[in-house]
C-alpha cells in the first residue's frame, strides 16, 4: 500500500539547521508532484513547499522563502527538507504528502522543535 | 492569498445528528479547487472530499461536499462516533494554496 514515512525531526536552536526525509513505497514515486505542509502545536495546517516529479519546478511559502530548500532523489523513493536559520516560528510537526493539489496520502509526520 | 474562514469553530453535536460546516473564501477559488480533511488527535490529515464535491477513495457516503465560487459546505448526513473530529478546507486554485484554521466536531 501507499506509505510516507517522515524522520529527521528534533530539537535544535533558533539559528540551526535540520534535515527531513520522507521515504515512499507503494507507488512509483517519480510519477507524483510531493509536498511538506506543516502544523504548529494546537494550530491548523500550512503548505510549506512542493516539488514536481522530476524535481525542476519547485515552490515554496513566503514564511520559509530564501531558509528551506525541497529536494527529491527519485533513485531512493525520497523527498527531503532542509531547513536553514530555524526561527521559533518554525516549531511543528511536519508532514509529506503525495501530489501538489490533491494531497494523499500524508505521512505520520516528524516534529521539529526550534528552542534554545 | 486566498484566506478560508471557516465556522463555526467549534460544532457540538449527538451520533446520528447532521452536521454542517461552512468554508468562506476571501476570493473566488478557481475551479472550485476546494477539499476537506478530517484530523483526529495525532493522526495525520485525511482527505475527504476534493474537488469542493467528489469524495475520496474509500470516504463513507454519508460525507458530502457542496458549494462554488467563495462558498463551501461540507456535510455529514448522521454523525457516527469516529466521526468526532476536526475538519479543514484547503483550496488549490490559487497559488500559495492555503487551509482553514479548523472546525472541530465534537460530542454534545
Amino acid at each position: 500500500q501507499v506509505q510516507l514515512v517522515e524522520s529527521g525531526g528534533g530539537l535544535v536552536k533558533p539559528g540551526g539547521s535540520l534535515r527531513l526525509s520522507c521515504a515512499a513505497s507503494g507507488f512509483t514515486f517519480s510519477d507524483y508532484y510531493m509536498s511538506w505542509i506543516r502544523q504548529a502545536p494546537g494550530k491548523g495546517l500550512e503548505w510549506v513547499s512542493d516539488i514536481s516529479s522530476g524535481g525542476k519546478t519547485i515552490d515554496y511559502a513566503d514564511s520559509v522563502k530564501g531558509r528551506f530548500t525541497i529536494s527529491r532523489d527519485n533513485g531512493k523513493n525520497s523527498l527531503y527538507l532542509q531547513m536553514n536559520s530555524l526561527r521559533a516560528e518554525d516549531t511543528a510537526v511536519y508532514y509529506c504528502a503525495r501530489g501538489r493539489t490533491i494531497l494523499v496520502p500524508w505521512g505520520q509526520g516528524t516534529l521539529v522543535t526550534v528552542s534554545s | 492569498e486566498i484566506v478560508l474562514t471557516q465556522s463555526p469553530g467549534t460544532l457540538s453535536l449527538s451520533p446520528g445528528e447532521r452536521a454542517t460546516l461552512s468554508c468562506r473564501a476571501s476570493q473566488s477559488v478557481t475551479s472550485n479547487y476546494l477539499d476537506w480533511f478530517q484530523q483526529k488527535p495525532g493522526q495525520a490529515p485525511r482527505l475527504l472530499i476534493y474537488d469542493a464535491s467528489s469524495r475520496a477513495t474509500g470516504i463513507p457516503d454519508r460525507f458530502s461536499g457542496s458549494g462554488s465560487g467563495t462558498d463551501f459546505t461540507l456535510t455529514i448526513s448522521r454523525l457516527e462516533p469516529e466521526d468526532f473530529a476536526v475538519y479543514y478546507c484547503h483550496q488549490y486554485g490559487s497559488s500559495p494554496w492555503t487551509f482553514g484554521q479548523g472546525t472541530k466536531v465534537e460530542i454534545k
